[in-house]
Formats: C-alpha cells, sequence, structure tokens
C-alpha cells in the first residue's frame, strides 16, 4: 500500500501478558517514530528511529516497553507485562528524511485494550 | 517546560459557517509548525507545515497562520463542510533537538448540517 499500515488495529490483552504491534512504513522512508495517544488527548512521543538506528527512547515510559528496526524498514513495539495504564492508541508514522520540516505521515494505529 | 495549548476544547458550528482555532506554543527554540486533521479513529494527516518565516499557508479551505513574536497560530476553515468534523491538532517542533515533535492536546470540531 501508499500508505503506513499498523497491525493489528485492535488488541485486547489482560494484565501481565506481552504484546507485539507492528508498523510497516512508507517504503524508503528513513524516519520512523512511535506516539501513545489516550483517548482525548493529543500523541505522546516514545521513541524514533532512523533507519535500524534507535536515536531517541527518551519517551518510553518504562523499561517494559521496547521498540526495535532490525532492518531498517517495519518496527514493532512490544510491551511486556502489559498494565490497565498502558490502553491506549499506538500510533506510527514515517518521513522521508530525517530532516525535521518533513512531513510525517501516520498509520491508523493500533487500539490497544488491558483488562 | 516546552508545551503546545490549544482553544477551545471543542467547537460545534453549523455547516457553511467558518470558524477558527487557535494555538499558543512555548517550545524554544523554533524550528515549525504543523497542524493536522485527525477523523475518529484514524491517524493524523498533515495540513500545513510553517517555518519561521512564514505568516500564513493555505491547503484548500484551511488556512494557517503564525506569529512567531507571540508564539501564536490559527487555523481558519472557510465554508465548512460535514468532512471537516475531526480533531484539528497543533504541533510545534524543537529545533535545536532534531526530531522533537511537540503535540497538542487538540480541538474537537463537530460542524452538524
Amino acid at each position: 500500500g501508499a500508505g503506513v499500515s499498523q497491525s493489528p488495529r485492535y488488541k485486547v490483552a489482560k494484565r501481565g501478558q506481552d504484546v507485539a504491534l507492528r508498523c510497516d512504513p512508507i517504503s524508503g522512508h528513513v524516519s520512523l517514530f512511535w506516539y501513545q495517544q489516550a483517548l482525548g488527548q493529543g500523541p505522546e512521543f516514545l521513541t524514533y528511529f532512523q533507519n535500524e538506528a534507535q536515536l531517541d527512547k527518551s519517551g518510553l515510559p518504562s523499561d517494559r516497553f521496547f521498540a526495535e528496526r532490525p532492518e531498517g524498514s517495519v518496527s514493532t513495539l512490544k510491551i511486556q507485562r502489559t498494565q490497565k495504564e498502558d490502553s491506549a492508541v499506538y500510533l506510527c508514522a514515517s518521513s522521508l528524511g530525517p530532516l525535521s520540516n518533513q512531513p510525517q505521515h501516520f498509520g491508523d494505529g493500533t487500539r490497544l485494550s488491558i483488562l | 517546560k516546552n508545551q503546545v495549548e490549544q482553544s477551545p476544547q471543542s467547537l460545534i458550528i453549523l455547516e457553511g459557517k467558518n470558524c477558527t482555532l487557535q494555538c499558543n506554543y512555548t517550545v524554544s527554540p523554533f524550528s515549525n509548525l504543523r497542524w493536522y486533521k485527525q477523523d475518529t479513529g484514524r491517524g493524523p494527516v498533515s495540513l500545513t507545515i510553517m517555518t519561521f518565516s512564514e505568516n500564513t499557508k493555505s491547503n484548500g479551505r484551511y488556512t494557517a497562520t503564525l506569529d512567531a513574536d507571540t508564539k501564536q497560530s490559527s487555523l481558519h476553515i472557510t465554508a465548512s463542510q460535514l468532512s471537516d468534523s475531526a480533531s484539528y491538532i497543533c504541533v510545534v517542533t524543537e529545533a535545536n533537538y532534531g526530531q522533537n515533535f511537540v503535540f497538542g492536546p487538540g480541538t474537537r470540531l463537530s460542524v452538524l448540517p
């Protein structure tokens, strides 16, 4: 497809389970971002990749959150031992280059619900 | 602390009317300011990107303005349509920190027939 694709669109898990969220960026896009969006709020930055390098992970809320992009294309956000407060929409975005003045293209997100 | 504030929090207008959404920020140093439209259940879609030297930028019925001196921006929507119902998010990029995008909480716009 032409846009950023995220899967699954919805994920329900029990507290304590591990989850993995996938992001397929636009082909050739160097930069990839993960955001967490609570209901009625703007997205909050989690982490940033330039190709396969994770250049900024300052937004990850705890060491239970881990992201990777091993080949510089597809990225996975993993949350271990999920907690109720992890319930949110997780958005992935990509941009063509590393410059901050380039437009970001967002996927439609994964809505995560922790029971 | 870098912050982006938006007002109003929500807005209801009738189809065909115009409206203006506000964004104030404290992000410094400033690189650029973006407006996004986010439909319910979808990801944000870019409307405009403005750098320090740009005062206004249009995208169809959407016109964004920027006053870098007062650190304010507005998004004006002309002749609103039902499909304009969405959240509008203002995002400011910090200049010396590469990819630091500071998101506002958004304004929820509802356009009624």
